[in-house]
């Protein structure tokens, strides 16, 4: 059982359009993280949220804490065929020394 | 860059057969973790060091096993590879130097692909 689960597993979509990814689970996060990850590649963070109720920006990408620090979700606008790629969620808790990371969404943008 | 090194890249053996997977870090970092990744899984923590010779168990450490006798070098060992342990493995470090880390960011190295036949 996977501590923390990512919908949807696969997105197609079209250059241009807006896309929601959804990282949910049942347990209490002290953080949470949005990775990337390219063919060939480890994964490289994007954001950190720590906040229940935080929003962070980085550029076109929208990230944001559930106020109860279980889930997050991460908005891409106008996505470009640059944004394909597995976004990973991370989740950290508290006293832990590892972070549990969530079942992925592979995500191809069609230009 | 966070000067993390794999090595091999890519192997395959078979079944039966025992595997060493090198990490290798340039950076001092206290705390190392081994992954598998696997479609649909994500990644999933095998084991992780938290100091030389400090180790522990991560939720899928069944059939593998680690040392750590330098800072720099953290080594995970199938000691009888089965065909369920083709995956790709990926080593990680924390850049987290404090006691209570409320944070992790972890730096990745390039992984490397196994195939056990």
């Amino acid at each position: 059982t996977q501590l923390l689960e990512q919908s949807p597993q696969f997105l197609s979509i079209q250059e241009g359009e807006n896309l929601t990814v959804y990282c949910n689970s049942s347990s209490v996060f002290s953080s949470l993280q949005w990775y990337r990850q390219e063919p060939g590649e480890g994964p490289v963070l994007l954001v950190t949220v720590v906040t229940g109720g935080e929003v962070k920006k980085l550029k076109r990408l929208t990230f944001q804490f559930g106020d109860a620090r279980k889930d997050s979700s991460l908005h891409i606008t106008a996505a470009q065929p640059g944004d394909t790629g597995l976004y990973l969620c991370a989740g950290k808790q508290t006293g832990a020394n590892n972070l549990f990371f969530g079942t992925g969404t592979r995500l191809t943008v069609i230009p | 860059d966070a000067g993390i090194t794999q090595s091999p890249r890519h192997k395959v053996t078979e079944t039966g057969t025992p595997v060493t997977l090198r990490c290798h870090q340039t950076e001092n970092h206290r705390y190392m973790y081994w992954y598998r990744q696997d479609p649909g899984h994500g990644l999933r923590l095998i084991h992780y060091s938290y100091g030389v010779k400090d180790t522990d168990k991560g939720e899928v450490s069944d059939g593998y096993s680690v040392s750590r006798s330098k800072t720099e070098d953290f080594l995970l060992t199938l000691e009888s590879a089965t065909s369920s342990q083709t995956s790709v493995y990926f080593c990680a470090i924390s850049a987290q130097r404090g006691l209570v880390r409320r944070t992790d960011t972890q730096y990745f190295g390039p992984g490397t692909r196994l195939t056990v036949l």
